[in-house]
C-alpha cells in the first residue's frame, strides 16, 4: 500500500528558506510511469499545485512560484524534497506532497490526477 | 492559463438527497478532469479522473460527466460520510471547492 509522508520544520521565519521533504513507501521515486508533486492549502483556502518532478531530474514548477522553488528526488533513500525561498506570512499553509500521472509530450509532460496523497505538514511562517 | 470555476460555493443538502456540483473551465479542455473530496482534517481524496471514472473505493453513487468547457460531479444519494469539500482540477489548476453541508 502506497504511503507518502511529508516532514519539515513546522515553524519558519520570513525570508528564510523551507525545506521540506516526502518519504515514499510501497513504490518507488523511479517508477517511470508516475510523478511526484507538492500542492498546499493555506488556512481555509483551497488548493495550490506548487510543483513535480520525475525520477529523471525533470521538474515543473507553479509559474506564480516559480522564481523561489526547487525540488529533488533521492533514489537511494526513495524520497523527493521541496525547497521555498524568501518566506512570507502568506506562505503558511499545510504542504502535501502527492502522487500523479502525467501526459507525457514532445515539449515535456502534464500533469493528470494525484492518485495518493500524504497527511501533509503544516507550515507557519512567523517571527 | 485555464481557470476552474466551482458552482455553488455551497450545497446545502439533507442525507439521501442528490448532489450535483459543476465545474467550469474557462476554455474547452480534454477530458483529463478529477475530483477529489476533502474532509476536515483529511488531505484529499481522488473520487473521479478522466471525467467520469470512479477511483478506487469509490462507491457507485458518485458519478461525473461532462466535456468541453462544462463538468459535473453527481451524488445520488448522500451519504453522511459524503457530507465535505468538493475539488475539481485539470493539469495544474484547481478549482475552488464546492462545500457539501448538512442542510
Amino acid at each position: 500500500q502506497l504511503q507518502l509522508q511529508a516532514s519539515g520544520p513546522g515553524l519558519v521565519k520570513p525570508s528564510e528558506t523551507l525545506s521540506l521533504s516526502c518519504a515514499v513507501s510501497g513504490d518507488s521515486v523511479s517508477s517511470n510511469i508516475y510523478y511526484w508533486g507538492w500542492v498546499r492549502q493555506p488556512p481555509g483556502k483551497g488548493l495550490e499545485w506548487i510543483g513535480s518532478i520525475y525520477f529523471s531530474g525533470s521538474t515543473y514548477y507553479n509559474p506564480s512560484l516559480k522564481t523561489r522553488v526547487s525540488m529533488s528526488v533521492d533514489t537511494s533513500n526513495n524520497q523527493f524534497s521541496l525547497k521555498l525561498t524568501s518566506l512570507t506570512a502568506a506562505d503558511t499553509a499545510i504542504y502535501y506532497c502527492a502522487r500523479h500521472s502525467a501526459i507525457r509530450h514532445t515539449s515535456g509532460w502534464t500533469p493528470l490526477d494525484f492518485d495518493s496523497w500524504g497527511q501533509g505538514t503544516q507550515v507557519t511562517v512567523s517571527s | 492559463e485555464i481557470v476552474l470555476t466551482q458552482s455553488p460555493a455551497t450545497l446545502s443538502l439533507s442525507p439521501g438527497e442528490r448532489a450535483t456540483l459543476s465545474c467550469r473551465a474557462s476554455q474547452s479542455v480534454s477530458s483529463y478532469l478529477a475530483w477529489y473530496q476533502q474532509r476536515p482534517g483529511q488531505p484529499p481524496r481522488l473520487v473521479m479522473y478522466d471525467t467520469s471514472n470512479r477511483a478506487t473505493g469509490i462507491p457507485a453513487r458518485f458519478s461525473g460527466s461532462g466535456s468541453g468547457t462544462d463538468f459535473t460531479l453527481t451524488i445520488t444519494s448522500l451519504e453522511p460520510e459524503d457530507f465535505a469539500l468538493y475539488y475539481c482540477q485539470l493539469h495544474w489548476t484547481f478549482g475552488q471547492g464546492t462545500k457539501v453541508e448538512f442542510k
